[in-house]
């Protein structure tokens, strides 16, 4: 059974900390890994892996992807209070529908004054 | 730039009624679906559709029936509410043919059965 697994569950920050956020996955015929941030509304997308060792950024943070350990992350640096969410990690696999995906339970990040 | 379309934002139910979540996407993406996000939970597949007249089950689809019967849209259909049915119900869809397409959410339908 395909499997997405995110830790910690929560954390809490200072303003400025630099945070790591972690996703392991275990999925059969693997299409990629997607990153999305969560505040009281819809996931927005963030980041799309496909290929080991490439680090995908936008502005503070970053993400990397590393196919062998089945392991992604997602850093956030000199975080600010905006930056608190929850974050979603999804494991998509080519599934007999062409398409599934696959949510882990995400990690609440709180980042306070 | 609609993208993905949910309606209602609220809801709400009493045990036994009946209701139909509308969802539409004007990117022409052939796959849809329905989750449900609970505390705790996470984002849990209820049903899915890869293209008009397809449509499968996913994790949780009990309580819950959909159709595809044009591209545009994916209503989710709840026949005699639950207690247990009460959520935020989120509806997706991704182009399947271009692989760097992510899945794009609408924003939500707060649920509540009492």
């Amino acid at each position: 059974e395909d499997k997405v697994v995110q830790s910690p569950l929560s954390l809490v920050v200072h303003e400025g900390d630099t945070v790591t956020l972690n996703c392991s996955y275990e999925v059969t015929n693997f299409r990629s890994l997607l990153w999305y941030k969560q505040e009281k509304k819809a996931p927005t997308f963030l980041f799309m892996l496909t290929s080991s060792g490439i680090e995908k950024k936008s502005g503070r943070l970053s993400s990397i992807l590393d196919k062998k350990e089945l392991f992604s992350i997602l850093n956030i640096t000199a975080t600010q209070t905006g930056d608190s969410a929850v974050y979603l990690c999804a494991g998509v696999t080519n599934s007999n529908s062409g398409y599934a995906l696959n949510f882990g339970k995400g990690t609440s990040l709180l980042v306070t004054p | 730039n609609a993208g993905v379309t949910q309606t209602p934002k609220f809801q709400v139910l009493k045990t036994g009624q009946s209701m139909t979540l509308q969802c539409a996407q004007d990117m022409n993406h052939e796959y849809m679906s329905w989750y449900r996000q609970d505390p705790g939970m996470g984002l849990r597949l209820i049903h899915y559709s890869v293209g008009a007249g397809i449509t499968d089950q996913g994790e949780v689809p009990n309580g819950y029936n959909v159709s595809r019967s044009t591209t545009e849209d994916f209503p989710l259909r709840l026949l005699s509410a639950a207690p247990s049915q009460t959520s935020v119900y989120f509806c997706a869809s991704t182009l399947l043919r271009r692989a760097s397409s992510p899945l794009h959410f609408g924003n939500g339908t707060r649920l509540t059965v009492t």
